[in-house]
């Protein structure tokens, strides 16, 4: 069936340097993706969406890229903080809005 | 944005009890969804819950098991009825925020379930 996949199950980077979390996607009718990052022991948090009208998008210190040739997705942070560790998952959908999700990959930073 | 609201935040249940969780949203919305997450896992959609309407439940998952209410446009219940051991997950309402051609889902802080 149709699935999303992250290609790493943990990352780890040092304080300050920027990190890229990158997803693949299976679904070609798939027209909007998101990126949510889950803390421990609190619900994922939403922090940036992309449309498949788009190949980049930017937010505050995260830049969302999305490739529709080979169904690629990534993350980059910018800068990466200690807060920033976490898991995060990417997401995508359809005209139907549900959501399917990868399997999530723990970012750690390292001080 | 919305602020979403669960209760309880955790709870340890007996095996072949039930467990009603709330969801409570600060706004109208029209669609909400349950997600359930296994620990160490990615979450799964269980039914998505439209007020008006029946639950539209994803495969794996049946209304014996789960079922939902939806009495209005800010608030949905989620049952784990006959609860066991691998119902211990961790529990999640969404809603969907936006006007169309640009919404987005925004999660509760979910329940944690764990069944003895």
């Amino acid at each position: 069936g149709e699935s999303v996949g992250l290609h790493l199950p943990t990352l780890s980077v040092q304080e300050g340097d920027n990190s890229i979390i990158n997803c693949a996607y299976s679904n070609s009718a798939s027209d909007y993706f998101i990126w949510y990052k889950q803390e421990s022991g609190k619900g994922p948090q939403f922090i940036i969406d992309i449309r498949s009208n788009m190949d980049k998008r930017q937010g505050q210190r995260v830049t969302v890229l999305l490739n529709k040739t080979v169904k690629h997705l990534s993350l980059q942070i910018a800068a990466t903080q200690p807060g920033d560790s976490a898991v995060y998952f990417c997401a995508e959908t359809g005209a139907n809005s549900k959501l399917t999700f990868g399997k999530g990959i723990t970012l750690s930073v390292r001080p | 944005s919305a602020v979403i609201s669960q209760k309880p935040s955790r709870d340890i249940c007996q095996r072949g009890t039930s467990l009603t969780i709330q969801c409570q949203v600060d706004s109208q919305v029209t669609m909400m969804f349950w997600y359930r997450q296994q620990p160490g896992q990615s979450l799964t959609l269980i039914a998505t819950a439209n007020q008006g309407s029946e639950a539209t439940y994803e495969s794996g998952f049946v209304i014996d098991k789960f079922p939902i209410s939806r009495p209005n446009l800010t608030f949905s219940t989620l049952t784990v009825s006959n609860m066991s051991p691998e119902d211990s997950s961790i529990y999640l309402c969404s809603v969907e925020v936006g006007t169309s051609g640009r919404t987005s889902q925004f999660f509760g802080p979910g329940t944690r379930l764990t069944v003895l």
